[in-house]
């Protein structure tokens, strides 16, 4: 099954304790996404991934690192996490070869930073 | 930079009445994809529709129908015969048609719907 599978699914952790967030594809996508959720602002994209060892910057990169060193992994770095920090997190993917192609998303990890 | 506006933080329908859910967005581009994701409380995005920009056509999809109105930059769900599984947290979503800036989607606020039986 054609996924985007994203661990943990909820996480609570203290400020200042480094974490990561995992997100894989089975779809041999190119493009991957971070987005953050927080009430009242929608999604708001973190970093991104054009092709391995290809990242970006999104709007909220702040206190974020990402890496891509395969296709299919994409985690989220929070090297010092703080309350500010907490959200819902989604991880999204997308094949490049088709403008009509859709962003697959993860199921989401929900965040707590105390 | 692109945004999108979604100005109903909550909305409500009666089982098996239509709800319109408005969105509009500001752009400077004319190639473009709009899209409407439902996400129900197990936080799960589902793609509910999509339109592109270049097709004049309303896109539909069952129960689920779009009204895109290009010059006024609006982009409003309809749903008809709502069902009890409708209720969510709906986003409008923007992405540009080209391809190197053509990945990210420029989300709404979100518009909180509930189905009351």
């Amino acid at each position: 099954e054609a996924q985007v599978t994203q661990n943990p699914r909820y996480l609570i952790t203290v400020t200042g304790k480094k974490l990561t967030v995992t997100c894989s594809q089975n779809m041999n996508h190119e493009y991957m996404s971070w987005y953050r959720q927080d009430p009242g602002l929608g999604l708001r994209q973190i970093y991104y991934s054009m092709n391995v060892e290809v990242t970006d910057k999104g709007d909220v990169p702040e206190g974020y690192k990402v890496s891509r060193k395969e296709k299919r992994n994409f985690p989220l770095i929070l090297e010092s996490p703080s309350p500010n920090q907490t959200s819902l997190y989604f991880c999204a993917s997308r094949f490049l070869g088709d403008l009509n192609s859709p962003l697959h998303f993860g199921n989401g990890t929900r965040l707590t930073v105390t | 930079a692109q945004t999108v506006t979604q100005s109903q933080p909550e909305m409500s329908v009666q089982e098996a009445e239509t709800v319109t859910l408005s969105c509009t967005y500001d752009t400077s581009e004319s190639d473009y994809y709009l899209f409407w994701y439902k996400q129900p409380p197990s936080r799960q995005m589902i793609l509910v529709i999509r339109q592109e920009a270049y097709k004049q056509q309303n896109a539909t999809e069952n129960r689920f129908s779009v009204n895109f109105q290009k010059a006024a930059k609006s982009f409003s769900l309809k749903i008809s015969d709502s069902q009890l599984g409708d209720a969510a947290m709906y986003f409008c979503a923007y992405r540009s048609a080209g391809e190197t800036s053509g990945s990210r989607l420029t989300f709404g606020e979100g518009t909180q719907l509930t189905v009351n039986p």
